[in-house]
């Protein structure tokens, strides 16, 4: 299994609602993070699970909380947020810890987001 | 200085071609340096890793480094319109004082491959 399965592809929800996106990989990976990428822009980092372990986390608003069960699974619980959070999330994962230089990160297909 | 620099394009360039990407750092002590391409709408996929000085090829592909000069290319030979996305340059850049490292994503370039 070489794949990272994130579920759902597509979301949408009002600024009131809760609802998490869910990230997936059996490959044995230490390290797994989530971005956020905009039309026309880069991926931007999230957050960084190393070793099960928040390694990394870029100033994010406290709207978006994340959450690394065991070491396959990643989650990020949404609350609150607000329109201009629309955007494709990104789930990664590689095979080594953050303080490697070395990481090469695959990436799932994403989910979609859409706040109303 | 911006930590991975790209062209934004867009390139366009004529079906059999070749394509050339182009993109520079910042970080000296970078060691591993990658090139995703990235279909409208789709998550980015890799397409080469490169380690070290030199080229590397793969099929169509070939990955340029040159550390003096913090620098990393990618040529796509024959280009074909399914080649046709945005390719993303990133390198792996240690974080200040936190012991780790970050993949950072140049703006990404945009080809046309025109049939």
């Amino acid at each position: 299994d070489t794949e990272v399965t994130q579920t759902p592809k597509h979301l949408v929800m009002g600024m009131t609602n809760k609802k998490s996106l869910k990230c997936e990989q059996h490959m044995g990976h230490r390290a797994m993070y989530w971005y956020k990428q905009k039309a026309k822009k880069p991926p931007e980092l999230m957050f960084v699970y190393s070793y099960e372990k928040l390694s990394i986390n870029e100033s994010v608003p406290s709207r978006f909380s994340p959450e690394c069960p065991n070491s396959s699974l990643l989650n990020l619980h949404l609350h609150a947020l607000q329109p201009e959070d629309s955007a494709l999330y990104l789930c990664a994962s590689s095979p080594f810890g953050a303080n490697s230089g070395a990481n090469v990160l695959t990436f799932g297909a994403g989910s979609r987001l859409t706040v109303l | 200085q911006k930590e991975v620099e790209q062209n934004s394009g867009p390139l366009s360039v004529p079906e059999g071609a070749i394509a050339s990407l182009n993109c520079t750092y910042s970080d000296r002590v970078s060691q591993s340096f990658f090139w995703y391409r990235q279909y409208s709408g789709k998550s980015p996929e890799l397409i080469m890793s490169i380690y070290s000085n030199g080229d590397k090829e793969d099929g169509r592909f070939t990955a340029q480094l040159n550390k003096a000069s913090q620098y990393v290319s990618l040529l796509i030979r024959d280009s074909q319109p399914s080649d046709s996305a945005t390719y993303l340059c990133a390198v792996n850049i240690a974080r200040k004082g936190a012991g780790s490292y970050q993949l950072t994503f140049g703006k990404g370039t945009k080809l046309s491959v025109i049939p």
